[in-house]
């Protein structure tokens, strides 16, 4: 089955600071690669997606390039806020339509 | 649009006591997936349905678990015995169709505690 790599957290920042958190994966075929957030106390929710190689998703000011040749899908936001505190979970999809999830990297913006 | 909803938020049980989760997905959501997610990681996929039919069981405890999708619409997820193991959090999920380009919208979830 699919597998992921995620970033190992905690990762503490300070507001309008670069954030990257990596993630690699291994999959079946040729997978979609999503990011889903879940903020305090809420529900996981779908932040950005890619669906073939090259493609950038976007979303909230995160962006995330998904490259075929590394396997590869890190997400990137160039000023991060207080509001982005949350933790971030990558997760492929394969043709089996099974949404395989990262371990989470939880991420802490300080004023 | 209502999200997905799920029942109950918490619950705290003695373990051999049997409990149940309940969901309903998305309107017009074909596909229904119950995640477990233990603290500290990332959701695991117990089930998925495409509308009546569990298409993907692989990953469910099949002595303890047990899951229904009657009409396909709403969800029930059973433990019976629970175990001390198996505290954690359970979500509930659904898309317009098992495709991998589509969309998962995910409940709250309900938080177990075994004791």
């Amino acid at each position: 089955g699919d597998s992921v790599t995620q970033m190992e957290g905690p990762v503490t920042l300070s507001e309008e600071a670069f954030l990257t958190i990596n993630c690699t994966y291994t999959a079946t075929g040729y997978p979609s690669l999503f990011w889903y957030v879940q903020y305090p106390g809420e529900g996981l929710q779908l932040l950005l997606k890619a669906t073939k190689a090259d493609d950038k998703g976007s979303n909230k000011g995160f962006e995330a390039t998904y490259r075929k040749e590394t396997t590869s899908f890190h997400l990137e936001k160039g000023s991060v806020q207080v509001s982005d505190s949350a933790v971030y979970f990558c997760a492929p999809r394969s043709n089996d339509y099974k949404l395989s999830f990262g371990a989470g990297t939880t991420v802490t913006v300080r004023a | 649009e209502a999200g997905v909803v799920q029942s109950p938020r918490y619950k705290i049980i003695e373990k051999k006591q049997p409990v149940a989760f309940w969901c309903n997905p998305i309107s017009g959501h074909n596909t229904l997936y119950w995640y477990r997610q233990n603290l500290g990681q990332g959701p695991e996929l117990l089930i998925r349905y495409e509308n009546e039919e569990a298409v993907d069981d692989s990953q469910l405890p099949k002595d303890r678990f047990s899951a229904e999708r009657l009409k396909g619409v709403d969800s029930t997820l059973k433990i019976q015995p629970a175990e001390l193991g198996d505290s954690a959090v359970y979500l509930c999920a659904s898309s317009k169709s098992g495709g991998k380009n589509t969309e998962a919208f995910f409940g709250q979830g309900t938080r177990l505690t075994v004791v």
